[in-house]
């Protein structure tokens, strides 16, 4: 079945310093949909991607769709203390219901 | 926040007991799905519906069984509890299920199960 890898597991920064977690596919999808999970918390939605190559940007966080749509990143400018939390892709493939999540990203920030 | 309540949000049960969580939605999404979530594991999906009694499994199906009887509840029961099954359990919620279908998915707020 389709399997969606996530990396790095864990990342911790300074507080100012830049944050990427790359998302990787099996399979080819349809869409990439990236969620944010506060501590003790439920994940939110934060945007979908569906064109190849496709690139969106909400403030200081970037998201890119890879050419081939089977890899994904998110990109922080500037963390700040807000972002702490864990980052979740999650992939669909054509025709499937549902979504496959990655195991996410715990974004871990010192001040 | 999406209108998905759960409950109960924390329970303690014992190994071998019969446990039912529920999710109710007033948004009247098609699509509700339950997760657990595990340290190490992501959220693994359960079990899902695309309709009133229309349901199929997941990744982790085994020892779980759902049921959809109205739009807005989606139950989830463990027939019989194990340790393994002690973790965080979402419900999600989606107007579609197919890609391109608003089918971003809206989470409630989760439920703590610990089997002991």
């Amino acid at each position: 079945g389709q399997q969606v890898m996530q990396i790095p597991q864990y990342q911790h920064v300074q507080e100012g310093e830049d944050f990427t977690t790359y998302c990787n596919s099996s399979t080819t999808l349809s869409n990439i949909q990236w969620y944010k999970q506060r501590p003790g918390g439920h994940p939110v939605f934060l945007i979908q991607l569906v064109k190849s190559g496709e690139v969106k940007k909400q403030k200081r966080l970037t998201f890119q769709f890879g050419e081939a749509k089977k890899n994904s990143s998110l990109h922080i400018t500037a963390t700040q203390t807000t972002d702490v939390g864990t980052y979740f892709c999650a992939g669909q493939e054509g025709g499937a219901d549902g979504l496959t999540f990655g195991k996410g990203t715990h974004l871990i920030i010192q001040p | 926040d999406a209108g998905i309540t759960q409950s109960p949000r924390h329970k303690v049960t014992e190994t071998g007991t019969p446990v039912t969580l529920r999710c109710h939605q007033t948004e009247n999404h098609r699509y509700m799905y339950w997760y657990r979530q595990d340290p190490g594991h992501g959220l693994r999906l359960i079990h899902y519906s695309y309709g009133v009694k229309d349901t199929d499994k997941g990744e982790v199906s085994d020892g779980y069984s759902v049921s959809r009887s109205k739009t807005e509840d989606f139950l989830l029961t463990l027939e019989s509890a194990t340790s393994s099954q002690t973790s965080v359990y979402f419900c999600a919620i989606s107007e579609g299920g197919l890609a391109g279908s608003y089918n971003e998915q809206f989470f409630g707020p989760g439920t703590r199960l610990t089997v002991l």
